[in-house]
């Protein structure tokens, strides 16, 4: 059965510390892996996916296949990043997304 | 650009009614639509996917009879929530992608309250 796991419900980081969010798939095949944000009282928008490897607003995602983990990272979180996060594969053949139950993160000044 | 919109944005019926959320797709061709249900505090859940010309795909546990789907133009997919119960109240989110993408662009949702 395809599952993903965010194990961190909620993160607490201070301002300028670094940041890390943990993901793990268990898929069958190869998905397509993408992180997703949610601001405060914003819609759901696409943070970073795997395909592209770009490093959006200084988040990035390292894809390990062997450990099948998708774990999103900032060197430097700022007050801003505070946010709702998805990660969230997606199989080739059906374009659906799965959702992880998502991990709340506060930065503090 | 890739702007979904969703309409209405909240809405209260009584049980027993049914409610209709339309899902737009403003500045592309939506190839394919998905519509989510999320509760307080939880993750999305896929209800269905909807291609256009053709029949909605539920997942496992979604009643088709329940929630209606309808995607009849490349811009445009509704949701019909039929005789609609108080355990109906949630929040429904629509997405869109075109062909081509693996990207979904995401409605701002509706917030369903069934009295």
């Amino acid at each position: 059965a395809q599952r993903v796991t965010q194990p961190e419900k909620l993160l607490s980081v201070f301002k300028g510390a670094p940041v890390e969010l943990k993901c793990n798939y268990s898929y069958s095949g190869s998905p397509e892996l993408f992180w997703y944000v949610q601001y405060s009282r914003q819609r759901l928008q696409l943070l970073l996916r795997h395909i592209s490897r770009e490093s959006i607003k200084g988040f990035t995602a390292d894809l390990n296949k062997g450990e099948t983990s998708f774990h999103l990272k900032k060197p430097f979180a700022q007050e801003e990043d505070s946010a709702m996060y998805y990660c969230a594969p997606s199989c080739s053949n059906d374009y659906k997304l799965s959702f992880g139950a998502g991990t709340t993160v506060t930065v503090r000044a | 650009g890739a702007v979904v919109s969703q309409h209405p944005s909240r809405v209260i019926c009584k049980s027993g009614t049914s409610v209709k959320i339309e899902c737009r797709s403003l500045d592309f061709q939506a190839t394919t639509m998905f519509w989510y249900r999320q509760f307080p505090k939880q993750s999305l859940m896929l209800m269905a996917t909807s291609n256009e010309g053709s029949k909605a795909t539920y997942e496992q546990g979604v009643e088709k009879d329940k929630f209606l789907i309808n995607h009849a133009s490349l811009t445009l997919s509704t949701l019909t929530v039929t005789s609609a119960h108080p355990e109906d109240s949630s929040f429904y989110i629509c997405s869109a992608r075109w062909r081509g993408t693996y990207e979904q662009y995401f409605g701002p949702g509706t917030r369903l309250t069934v009295t």
